[in-house]
């Protein structure tokens, strides 16, 4: 059973800067795992923000980028806005299936 | 414009059947791979299932192995998902997904299944 793990909350102040991990329970997470980013606010489907590690759909904005980080996917947001206050969920591939990391709830305070 | 609309979602008693759609336009179907997946209420995504352009290959999450079947029609741009033998943690609200990438997703369809 693959666990994808991510950091439950994390809270940023507005203009701030924040990182979110990704982690895998296989051991470090490659660009083989084509790590994929995606936003959900309430009520809502997900968004798609950024594909096999660090490339951003046409409607990403330019604060949010995605690498890897000492063995985890990565995902930065830089100069963060009062509406980037949302979930996100990361999801890494495993030779045919897809596992979504549980989350992490971004609070902008 | 690409959209994404699923359809058949529903209460259910537990141990039924459910027939989900997802009717897709915009883009080429038959060139993408396509993916379910779903949030039960309150929590959080989890892939379900995916399959192949020619419908060649499928892929399921261990939970439903057995029980759901994926399958197109790439004639009529359209994603189906068979769900068989349903239980009470198959609710949520499912949602159809294009590609590789994830990139376009429906609006989701809710099923529950409760007696």
């Amino acid at each position: 059973q693959t666990v994808v793990t991510q950091e439950p909350s994390l809270t940023v102040s507005p203009g701030g800067t924040v990182t979110l991990t990704c982690a895998s329970s296989t051991g470090a997470v490659t660009s083989g795992h084509y790590p994929n980013w995606f936003q959900q606010k309430p009520g809502e489907a997900p968004r798609a923000l950024i594909y096999s590690t660090s490339n951003k759909h046409s409607w990403t904005p330019a604060r949010f980028s995605g690498s890897l980080l000492g063995g985890k996917a990565a995902l930065t947001l830089s100069g963060v806005q009062p509406e980037d206050e949302a979930e996100y969920y990361c999801l890494l591939y495993y030779g045919g299936h897809w596992v979504f990391g549980g989350g992490t709830k971004l609070t902008v305070l | 414009e690409v959209q994404l609309v699923e359809s058949g979602g529903g209460l259910v008693q537990p141990g039924g059947s459910l027939r989900l759609s997802c009717a897709a336009s915009g883009f080429t179907f038959s060139s993408y791979w396509m993916n379910w997946v779903r949030q039960a209420p309150g929590k959080g995504l989890e892939w379900v299932a995916n399959i192949k352009q020619d419908g060649s290959e499928k892929n399921y999450v261990d939970s439903v192995k057995g029980r759901f079947t994926i399958s197109r029609d790439n004639a009529k741009n359209s994603l189906y998902l068979q769900m068989n033998s349903l239980r009470a943690e198959d609710t949520a609200v499912y949602y159809c997904a294009r590609g590789f990438i994830f990139d376009y997703w429906g609006q989701g369809t809710l099923v529950t299944v409760s007696s």
